[in-house]
C-alpha cells in the first residue's frame, strides 16, 4: 500500500524568506511524486513532479523539490515566499504499476506567508 | 485553467436522494478520475475510467458508480446520499498513453447532503 504523510498542518512564513513544505512517501516499488497547491474554493493546481532522474526537480511558479531515496522524502521548497504563495499544499504518490489517474494525496499543508 | 470543466459548481441534497454529478476533460485525454474531499482532508480517489471503463477503484462503496462517454466526458453518480457523502468533488482528467502524466484537475462540483 502507499501512503503519505505532511507532517505540518501548518507553515507560517514571512514574504520573502524560505519556504519549506515537508513530505514524506511509503511505496512498495519506484514512487512517481507530485505536488498540487490549492486556492480557497478552487480545484488542485499542479506544481511539479518527479518521475526518475535528478533528484531536484523545478516546477511552477518558483517551487522545487528534492527527492530523497534514503529518507523516502520530497520536500517543496521555495528560496523566497510571496504573499501570493499562501494557499493549501498537497503532496501525492503514485505506484508505478498503479492506476495512472489514482494518487494518494497527504492531508495537506495550509501556508500563510506574512507581509 | 487546465480545459477541465465540472458542473453544477454547488448543489444541496437530502438524505437518501441520489446525484449527478458532470465532467469534461481536457482535450486529447482520455482518461478520467473522480476524487472526493471532504473538508479539511486530502482528495481520495474514488475512480478512474478510461476508454469507456472503469479500470482503478478506491474504497468506496458501489452506490458511487460512474459513466465515461465516448467523447472521454464522464459521470460521477451517488445513490442513496448519506450526510458523510458532504465534500467537494473533483474531476481530473489525464492521457492514459503516458503512464508518468500528471492529473488535470477541474474546480469541482460542492455537495452538500442535509
Amino acid at each position: 500500500a502507499q501512503s503519505v504523510a505532511q507532517p505540518e498542518d501548518q507553515v507560517n512564513v514571512a514574504e520573502g524568506n524560505p519556504l519549506t513544505v515537508k513530505c514524506t512517501y511509503s511505496v512498495s516499488g519506484n514512487p512517481y511524486l507530485f505536488w498540487y497547491v490549492q486556492y480557497p474554493n478552487r480545484g488542485l493546481q499542479f506544481l511539479l513532479k518527479y518521475i526518475t532522474g535528478d533528484n531536484l526537480v523545478k516546477g511552477s511558479y518558483g517551487f522545487e523539490a528534492e527527492f530523497n531515496k534514503s529518507q523516502t522524502s520530497f520536500h517543496l521548497k521555495k528560496p523566497s515566499a510571496l504573499v501570493s504563495d499562501s494557499a493549501l499544499y498537497f503532496c501525492a504518490v503514485r505506484d508505478i504499476f498503479g492506476s495512472w489517474g489514482k494518487l494518494q494525496f497527504g492531508a495537506g499543508t495550509q501556508v500563510v506567508v506574512t507581509p | 485553467e487546465t480545459g477541465v470543466t465540472q458542473s453544477p459548481t454547488h448543489l444541496i441534497k437530502t438524505r437518501g436522494q441520489q446525484v449527478t454529478l458532470r465532467c469534461s476533460s481536457q482535450s486529447g485525454h482520455n482518461t478520467v478520475s473522480w476524487y472526493q474531499q471532504a473538508l479539511g482532508q486530502g482528495p481520495q480517489f474514488i475512480f478512474q475510467y478510461y476508454r469507456e471503463e472503469e479500470n482503478g477503484r478506491g474504497n468506496f462503496p458501489p452506490r458511487f458508480s460512474g459513466l465515461q462517454f465516448p467523447n472521454y466526458s464522464s459521470e460521477l453518480n451517488v445513490n442513496a446520499l448519506e450526510l458523510d457523502d458532504s465534500a467537494l468533488y473533483l474531476c481530473a482528467s489525464s492521457w492514459g498513453g503516458e503512464n508518468t502524466g500528471e492529473l488535470f484537475f477541474g474546480e469541482g462540483s460542492r455537495l452538500t447532503v442535509l
